[in-house]
Parts: C-alpha cells; sequence; structure tokens
C-alpha cells in the first residue's frame, strides 16, 4: 500500500458524536481523497484535495468535511455520525491529478460503524 | 443519467480459462478508462488504464479493449488461475483540471476455480 495510512482502522462510534479519520502519506502526492465504499454502491467519492488547503465536494458529501493543513495528512470530520455513514472508507493518493493519468492508490481503509 | 456498471453477479470460471468482465457507461466521454482488482479487506490496486484512442492495451495475462463508440470496455484475464479471484472494478475520468475525478464502477467478483 504505497506509503498510505489510514486510522482508526476500525472504530464503533454511537450517532451523534463526531468522527475523525486520518489518512496519511509519506509519497508526497499533490491529490487525496476520500471515498466510501458500501455494497450495491460501489466506491463513491466523499471529497477530495488538490493541494494543502484546497478541498472540494465529490457525489456525496453531505455529512461530512474535510481538511488539509500538511501535503501528508488528510482527515474527513462527521460531525454529527449517523448511521447511514456505516460504511468501509478509503483514502486514495494520486501524483498528477485530473490534467493527466491519475493512477489512484490506495489506503487499507477504515472500516466505521454507527450504532 | 450518467451511469458506470458492471455486471454484479459474480463470475464464476474453471482454472485456465479466460475471463471476460464488462463495463458499460452512459452519457460520459471519459478521455481514458482503469481497471482496478480489489481483495476482501483490501484497499483497490491499479491494474492498467486505457486511453480514449487506444483500442487495446496489454500486461502479461491481462487485456483492456476500450470501444467508445459502444460506450465498453472489456477485461480479460487469460489462463486464470486461482489466485486471480477477486473484485475487478473500471474506473472512467469525468470532467479535467482540478475539478476531474474517477467515476468507479460497483465491480464484478471474479472467482476461479481449481
Amino acid at each position: 500500500d504505497a506509503g498510505i495510512t489510514q486510522s482508526p482502522r476500525h472504530k464503533v462510534t454511537e450517532t451523534g458524536t463526531p468522527v475523525t479519520l486520518r489518512c496519511h502519506q509519506t509519497e508526497n502526492h499533490r491529490y487525496m481523497y476520500w471515498y466510501r465504499q458500501d455494497p450495491g454502491h460501489g466506491l463513491r467519492l466523499i471529497h477530495y484535495s488538490y493541494g494543502v488547503k484546497d478541498t472540494d465536494k465529490g457525489e456525496v458529501s453531505d455529512g461530512y468535511s474535510v481538511s488539509r493543513s500538511k501535503t501528508e495528512d488528510f482527515l474527513l470530520t462527521l460531525e454529527s455520525a449517523t448511521s447511514s455513514q456505516t460504511s468501509v472508507y478509503f483514502c486514495a493518493i494520486s501524483e498528477s491529478g485530473g490534467t493527466s493519468t491519475d493512477t489512484q492508490y490506495f489506503g487499507p481503509g477504515t472500516r466505521l460503524t454507527v450504532l | 443519467s450518467q451511469k458506470i456498471e458492471q455486471n454484479s453477479e459474480a463470475l464464476n470460471i474453471q482454472e485456465g480459462k479466460t475471463a471476460t468482465l464488462t463495463c458499460n457507461y452512459t452519457n460520459y466521454s471519459p478521455a481514458y478508462l482503469q481497471w482496478y482488482r480489489q481483495d476482501p479487506g483490501r484497499g483497490p490496486v491499479f491494474l492498467l488504464l486505457i486511453r480514449e484512442n487506444e483500442k487495446e492495451k496489454r500486461k502479461e495475462r491481462l487485456k483492456v479493449t476500450f470501444d467508445t463508440t459502444l460506450k465498453q470496455s472489456l477485461f480479460h484475464i487469460t489462463a486464470s488461475q486461482p489466485a486471480d479471484s477477486a473484485t475487478y472494478l473500471c474506473a472512467l475520468r469525468h470532467g479535467s483540471g482540478n475539478t476531474g475525478k474517477l467515476i468507479f464502477g460497483q465491480g464484478t467478483t471474479l472467482q476461479v476455480k481449481p
């Protein structure tokens, strides 16, 4: 897993609590992404970043926020977790982004359960 | 509406045969399309990329075709092995520049039986 770590790897939390997932890379890639993966829906983009402090929404961004204060770290926050946010969350990185052939490298995933 | 579709039913084949997986898309004009492999409990891993002006791409036992008229990509694994058992995802590029994104299909699970 190309120098990408995610923490925590597993988390169980209760409805209404805030949750922050961390993605850390050692590849110095400019682009970072957060996806969620659910049965029947495949991988869906939540938010992405194209540089430090530069972020944008994906297709399922409601209820999520992100921050990127350093190249290597991309945080995903659920301000008030809901059961519909139970999912497996993947972070990905890419070097070249949208203008080229942005091969994405994925982290190991975080399994989040909201009770 | 825009869609990218893969066969949601698992594909079961015998070892040594060729596996063919399909990716169809609607209302996209992707500059390229990618294929990823995902093993249970792990993140997807990039396999191959094919551009819109390429008909076919090969890598070892893997072959990908891209037909922009049919809006379809086919992914072939020749001489399949049990170790090829996994879920295979296709993804297409939508948009350009910083706002461009990869859109993933749901994936097709391949099971190769010895």
